[in-house]
């Protein structure tokens, strides 16, 4: 079956680097987007990748191991708005997305 | 440009009414989506449409329907709602689908209630 696993929760302080990462098990792969998603509001996108490594985007960064089936988001800098939950979703061979339970992060001052 | 816009915000039914949920996007895109999210699991696809005309089945398309009359507009209906349908439900849309990796798109939501 497809399944994706993440952490729940994550705690971190402003400033601080925080690391969440993701495992899945899709039939077939097209990619894998990471989303953020604040409290009573839509999903926004974040980043995408299909190879292998990381790509860097401002104070986000997102890895990609298709290999070990594993990806992670980083985020630098942590500032207060940053307090959302992170959605891993790889694509599957249907073009469809498998999405995770999302992991909460949450920023301390 | 407004994007996609759902309607209503929020809405609680009474278990056994028909219900239609809207989503309008004005981007142009081919293909639509309607999702639903619950607290503790990942969204899951409710129907799909890769463009006007035609329309496909998700993971949970029980107790729903869905029509695709023009590229703009994607209704999901529930004809007799259950208490289990209680969630957010999420509408979206990406430029193609059906073989491509876009970036999907979400509209703010609706909160259902079904009591």
């Amino acid at each position: 079956g497809q399944n994706i696993d993440q952490p729940t929760e994550m705690t971190a302080t402003e400033g601080a680097i925080v690391q969440i990462n993701c495992t899945y098990q899709t039939s077939g792969f097209n990619g894998l987007f990471w989303y953020q998603q604040h409290a009573g509001e839509a999903p926004t996108f974040l980043s995408y990748n299909v190879l292998d490594g990381l790509e860097e985007k401002g104070r986000f960064s997102s890895f990609l191991s298709r290999s070990k089936g594993y990806s992670y988001l980083l985020l630098k800098e942590l500032q207060m708005k940053d307090s959302a939950s992170y959605l891993c979703a790889p694509m599957d061979s249907n073009y469809q997305l498998i999405w995770g339970a999302g992991t909460k992060l949450i920023i301390k001052p | 440009t407004a994007g996609i816009t759902q309607a209503p915000t929020s809405q609680i039914l009474a278990a056994g009414r028909s219900m239609t949920l809207r989503c309008t996007q004005d981007m142009r895109h081919n293909a639509m989506y309607w999702y639903r999210q619950d607290l503790g699991l990942g969204l899951r696809l409710i129907h799909y449409s890769n463009t006007a005309g035609t329309t496909g089945k998700g993971e949970v398309p029980d107790g729903y329907s869905v029509s695709r009359a023009n590229t703009d507009d994607f209704p999901l209906t529930l004809a007799s709602a259950v208490p289990s349908q209680t969630s957010v439900y999420f509408c979206a849309s990406s430029e193609t689908s059906g073989g491509h990796t876009d970036t999907q798109y979400f509209g703010p939501g609706t909160r259902l209630t079904v009591l």
